[in-house]
């Protein structure tokens, strides 16, 4: 059974950074894109960003790529995602989700709040 | 960025009716087209991909048609287990978009 387990997420200061993990059983990580999608408190879907099975090449929305960055660990099935300079509109739940074409599995969520 | 539109951003029906919730492209997609259902308090779930596509385990009630910019998710004889937000989102192109999701209601 694929589960991905998210964590790391809590109340954090503006400008501050955290960082998230998603630790992922049940498949072979390492043959996998990975994603990080967003929901916003009004339920807002936003895609984050994805990476390449080996972590040699990592894509990002536009809007996200300068302060967020997504990277893996094969050997320990886990998948990060470092947030800096955090802002209050990047409150959200986290999840992150296998990626082939597209998001079909989801672990359960890690909510960040920004707030001072 | 490829905009998705979503509609309506709420319905009510009652048990046993079939009900349709639209996604309109802002381009051509080439049914490079999901749609996810999310219950309450619980993660987003694969329904249909590319279109018209159902996921393993996904009940035949629920279909997808559609093409170009124009899709749609359709649910027939509507169940209590089925209240969710639906939305829909483009793999055509980068960044990644989602519609702003359907809330749907018992009656």
């Amino acid at each position: 059974e694929v589960q991905l387990v998210e964590s790391g997420g809590g109340l954090v200061q503006p400008g501050a950074s955290l960082k998230l993990s998603c630790v992922a059983s049940g498949f072979t990580f390492s043959d996998y894109w990975m994603s990080w999608v967003r929901q916003t408190p009004g339920k807002t879907m936003e895609w984050i960003g994805d990476i390449k099975y080996d972590g040699s090449y990592t894509n990002y929305a536009p809007s996200l790529k300068n302060r967020f960055t997504i990277s893996r660990d094969n050997a320990k099935s886990t998948l990060y995602l470092q947030m800096s300079n955090v802002r209050s509109e990047d409150t959200a739940t986290y999840y992150c989700t296998t990626r082939t074409n597209w998001f079909a599995y989801w672990g359960q969520g890690t909510l960040v709040t920004v707030s001072s | 960025d490829i905009q998705m539109t979503q509609s309506p951003a709420s319905l009510s029906a009652s048990l046993g009716e079939t009900v349709t919730i639209e996604c309109l492209a802002s381009e051509d997609i080439y049914s490079n087209l999901a749609w996810y259902q999310q219950k309450p308090g619980k993660s987003p779930q694969l329904l249909i991909y590319y279109a018209n596509s159902l996921n393993d385990g996904v009940p035949s009630r629920f279909s997808g048609s559609g093409s170009g910019t124009q899709y749609s998710l359709k649910i027939n004889s509507l169940q209590s287990e089925d209240v969710s937000i639906y939305f829909c989102q483009q793999n055509y192109d980068s960044p990644l978009t989602f519609g702003g999701g359907t809330k749907l209601e018992l009656k």
